[in-house]
């Protein structure tokens, strides 16, 4: 049973605009999220974290949005850019706990 | 550079044989992990360490070995192949439980 789940396989954002990928999660006791991003052929890279502790977090064009209560997390990339085009994974992991969970990711396709 | 590597980026098996995926980083991490990728299931946790002769279990850790005698080092032993093994299998490390994995870039396998 995945506790972090990415119900768009794929979105298509036209450069410019604003691209929001989601991310679900089950499990109330996750207290950090993180979002990777992943280019054919390469690893995950991490992109930005934010902790429980918190509802927003910025980095430049991307920001994070958590929801608690929903149980429910969000990346902004604003503007998107081609280059942003690549599979995004949210992951969570529970305060004390050594594991990661990934979600099934998200592949973003930025139109020039 | 400073990362962590995998070595072979490619490989194809018949049922049944054995082998090692190596990994090794040089970033002094305590934790290591090794993810699994298919499509449609993100990735999914098959050992990990906290730190040298420490492992444990992921969440898909059947058919696997794992040990971990220094820092740099946590191979992955396939005891036999089989098909259902056939994934892209990343290595990743992390500082301690606060910070995000760092990947490394792959190793494609195919059991036949």
């Amino acid at each position: 049973d995945q506790q972090v789940k990415q119900n768009s396989p794929s979105l298509s954002v036209q450069e410019g605009r604003i691209s929001i990928l989601n991310c679900d999660y089950t499990n109330s006791m996750f207290d950090y999220f993180l979002w990777y991003k992943k280019y054919p052929a390469e690893g995950p890279t991490f992109l930005i974290s934010i902790s429980s502790i918190k509802d927003k977090n910025e980095d430049g064009r991307f920001t994070v949005f958590l929801n608690k209560s929903a149980k429910h997390l969000s990346l902004h990339i604003v503007p998107s850019q081609p280059g942003d085009s690549a599979v995004y994974f949210c992951a969570a992991r529970r305060y004390n706990f050594n594991k990661f969970y990934f979600g099934s990711g998200t592949k973003l396709n930025v139109k020039p | 550079n400073a990362g962590v590597t995998q070595t072979p980026k490619f490989q194809v098996l018949k049922t049944g044989q054995s082998m090692t995926l190596q990994c090794a980083q040089d970033m002094n991490h305590e934790y290591m992990s090794w993810y699994r990728q298919d499509p449609g299931m993100g990735l999914r946790l098959i050992h990990y360490s906290v730190g040298a002769g420490i492992t444990d279990q992921g969440e898909v850790p059947n058919g696997y070995n794992v040990s971990r005698s220094t820092t740099e080092d946590f191979p992955l032993r396939l005891l036999s192949a089989a098909p259902s093994q056939t994934s892209v299998y990343f290595c990743a490390s992390r500082l301690d439980r606060n910070y995000g994995y760092t990947f490394g870039s792959g190793t494609r396998l195919t059991v036949v």
